[in-house]
């Protein structure tokens, strides 16, 4: 099982409208909670950290569930540039700050 | 925010030869600088972990011997693929962690070995 699952989509919805990702990770003991974005051919970048009683930043919410081992993005009012790979990211256990990607979810907005 | 460079973006050489690619954090000193290769449509993998004046702890799978890290100074570090072959072609990414353990993400080096 890899330690890090997404949906990898991709995921078409029209402008304006609101998409969920999911993420589910193996370890229990896994710390702290990430979304990334990627850009195609470029690096990951950071959207939002994830914390248990979730957070809000514009458009955007995530939420982490420890329970189940579940992590969601919630992106509203979809603009086109939204349309990228959403990528979940955990860090590796026992690791410190070591980051473990999932594969990542396309997202694409359209007209 | 904090910026990484990588250079060289992007690197086409042939079979058997080594690159060299290097990783600098700009504004700040990185003690800590990590490695990662993304095969197309598939996750970012660790390959390294490199510290400033120590010897990189590599991932499991990963060949020290073929992937060197030298990490000199606080704002560089460099990873040599040596006697590269086709299926070293990959996207490789460093990033730099500042005193909060956040990390920041160089550009990426594309990496084609014919």
């Amino acid at each position: 099982r890899k330690e890090v699952e997404q949906d990898p989509g991709p995921f078409n919805v029209p402008e304006g409208a609101t998409v969920a990702f999911n993420c589910t990770y193996s370890n229990s003991a896994s710390q702290s909670f990430f979304w990334y974005r990627q850009d195609c051919r470029k690096e990951p970048k950071l959207l939002m950290s994830v914390y248990s009683s979730g957070n809000e930043d514009g458009r955007f919410t995530a939420q982490l569930n420890r329970a189940s081992q579940y992590i969601s993005l919630l992106i509203r009012d979809s603009k086109l540039s939204d349309s990228a790979t959403y990528l979940c990211v955990v860090t590796k256990t026992g690791g410190g700050n070591k980051l473990t990607f999932g594969t990542g979810t396309q997202l694409k907005v359209e007209l | 925010g904090a910026v990484v460079s990588q250079h060289p973006s992007r690197v086409i050489c042939k079979s058997g030869t080594s690159v060299k690619i290097e990783c600098r954090s700009l504004d700040f000193q990185a003690t800590t600088m990590f490695w990662y290769r993304q095969f197309p449509k598939q996750s970012l993998m660790l390959m390294a972990t490199s510290n400033e004046g120590s010897k990189a702890t590599y991932e499991q799978g990963v060949e020290k011997d073929k992937f060197l890290i030298n990490h000199a100074s606080l704002t560089l570090s460099t990873l040599t693929v040596t006697s590269a072959h086709p299926e070293d072609s990959s996207f490789y990414i460093c990033s730099a962690s500042d005193q909060k353990d956040t990390q920041y993400f160089g550009p990426g080096t594309r990496l084609t070995v014919l």
